[in-house]
């Protein structure tokens, strides 16, 4: 089955430790991303990469990290910086441009606490 | 600043009803806007409109797109409750194809 696998599906966290949540894919997209979502808020872009080896930030980086070493693998740590890291988060994988040939696949989402 | 607002933030509606969701948008650039269906976890792609006037029909949903007063619509009739979910509006960031803005969504719940 192709998709999009995030792990863990919940994590808790004390404050000041960094934690990785795991996004793999075998979709063979070469774009990936990261979103977070609040209640009551649209998805907020962390990070992207068009490509292995590169990635951008997106609106809300700080406080995040990501890697791309791995076409099917895009790692998010969130790190000790970020102020309010309780959120769910969201991974996503496109063959193209998102939005010019096709759209974006999502996986079911990890929701972090912070405790 | 791109910027995508959908309206109304929630609504309840029962089963059976017609409900239509708005999606409003400003982007420079243009080129499509994207819905998409979040019932618990990961979003599910519905539409994508790239041209003005022509509907995309699926089953009891439909959206059309207008690009002169740029918004969009999403149409669901004879609403189920399995319809309740939050549905989101994104198009892609002017600067870099692959970036999409994602408005707030709409909780649409479907009461018996």
């Amino acid at each position: 089955d192709g998709g999009i696998t995030q792990s863990p599906k919940y994590l808790f966290r004390k404050e000041g430790q960094n934690v990785t949540l795991s996004c793999e894919q075998n979709l063979n997209h070469d774009a990936m991303y990261w979103y977070r979502q609040d209640p009551g808020q649209g998805l907020r872009l962390i990070y992207y990469s068009q490509i292995v080896n590169d990635f951008q930030k997106g609106d809300i980086a700080e406080g995040y990290s990501v890697s791309r070493e791995k076409k099917e693998s895009f790692p998010l740590t969130v790190t000790s910086a970020q102020k309010n890291p309780t959120a769910f988060y969201l991974c996503a994988s496109s063959s193209g441009l998102a939005g010019v040939r096709n759209e974006q696949f999502f996986g079911p989402g990890t929701r972090l606490t912070v405790l | 600043e791109d910027k995508v607002v959908q309206s109304p933030l929630s609504l309840v509606v029962h089963e059976g009803d017609t409900v239509t969701l708005n999606c409003s948008y400003e982007v420079t650039n243009f080129r499509s806007l994207l819905w998409y269906k979040q019932e618990k976890k990961a979003p599910t792609f519905l539409f994508m409109l790239t041209s003005s006037g022509i509907e995309k029909k699926s089953g009891r949903l439909s959206s059309i797109l207008d690009k002169k007063e740029l918004f969009s619509i999403l149409n669901i009739t004879a609403t189920q409750t399995g319809d309740s979910a939050v549905y989101l509006c994104a198009s892609p960031n002017t600067g870099t194809a692959s970036k999409l803005t994602f408005g707030t969504g709409t909780r649409l719940q479907v009461t018996l």
